[in-house]
């Protein structure tokens, strides 16, 4: 079974100070990782994904994340917060194979980024 | 705006009811999945069409079934009603493959009374 861990229900940081929401996962083979972010009433965004090659992605919004295969982590990085940034970010994991890809997400951490 | 569209926004109802929420996929996306999302459960994934088919299935109850048509669009039907069954009801679309990212719409939020 696949599962995802986000160990800090909130994170606090200060704008212009560099940002890290944490994940891990667990699943069997190579894992496809994802990052979305919700912001209050409203639906899931996708900011970027881990497929296979380079380590570190970047994605929307200046975010990127760095894929740790030793350490079965995907922590999402940004090098200067916004107010702006302040949302509930969802890491989420998907095992590969066939068209049954459903994903499955850690419990959110909550961003808030004050001036 | 990621092209996914879901309908209704908001829905109050009564315990013991029926609902039914749709979602349109975005163009040319094969695969329509729906996920629940509550305070005590987090996001949960129901189930997946693929083309019309069943895909796979999560932690979905037996009282609620789903379907995708021919046009794609989807719908979930929730019946029997219970004030637990309140939450947001997401729908997400990808092209089909499992590299595919998945679009999510803005979620119906259901209240039962």
């Amino acid at each position: 079974a696949q599962s995802v861990a986000q160990p800090e229900d909130q994170v606090n940081v200060a704008e212009g100070n560099p940002l890290t929401v944490k994940c891990t996962y667990s699943v069997s083979g190579n894992p496809y990782l994802f990052w979305y972010v919700q912001y209050p009433n409203r639906g899931l965004q996708f900011l970027l994904k881990y497929i296979t090659g380079d380590n570190l992605v970047k994605g929307s919004y200046g975010f990127e994340a760095e894929f740790n295969k030793s350490q079965t982590s995907f922590h999402l990085k940004k090098p200067s917060a916004l107010v702006s940034d302040s949302a509930l970010y969802f890491c989420a994991v998907r095992s590969p194979g066939g068209t049954a890809s459903k994903l499955t997400f850690g419990t959110g951490t909550r961003l808030q980024v004050t001036l | 705006d990621s092209g996914v569209t879901q309908t209704p926004k908001h829905l109050i109802t009564a315990t013991g009811q029926r609902v039914t929420l749709r979602c349109s996929p975005r163009s040319g996306d094969l695969s329509v999945y729906w996920y629940q999302q509550s305070l005590d459960q987090g996001l949960q994934f129901l189930i997946q069409y693929y083309n019309g088919e069943e895909r796979a299935k999560g932690n979905i109850l037996e009282r609620f079934s789903a379907q995708q048509f021919p046009d794609l669009h989807s719908e979930l039907n929730l019946s029997s009603l219970e004030l637990g069954d309140s939450a947001l009801y997401f729908c997400a679309s990808s092209a089909g493959t499992t590299q595919e990212t998945q679009y999510f719409g803005p979620g119906t939020r259901l209240l039962v009374l």
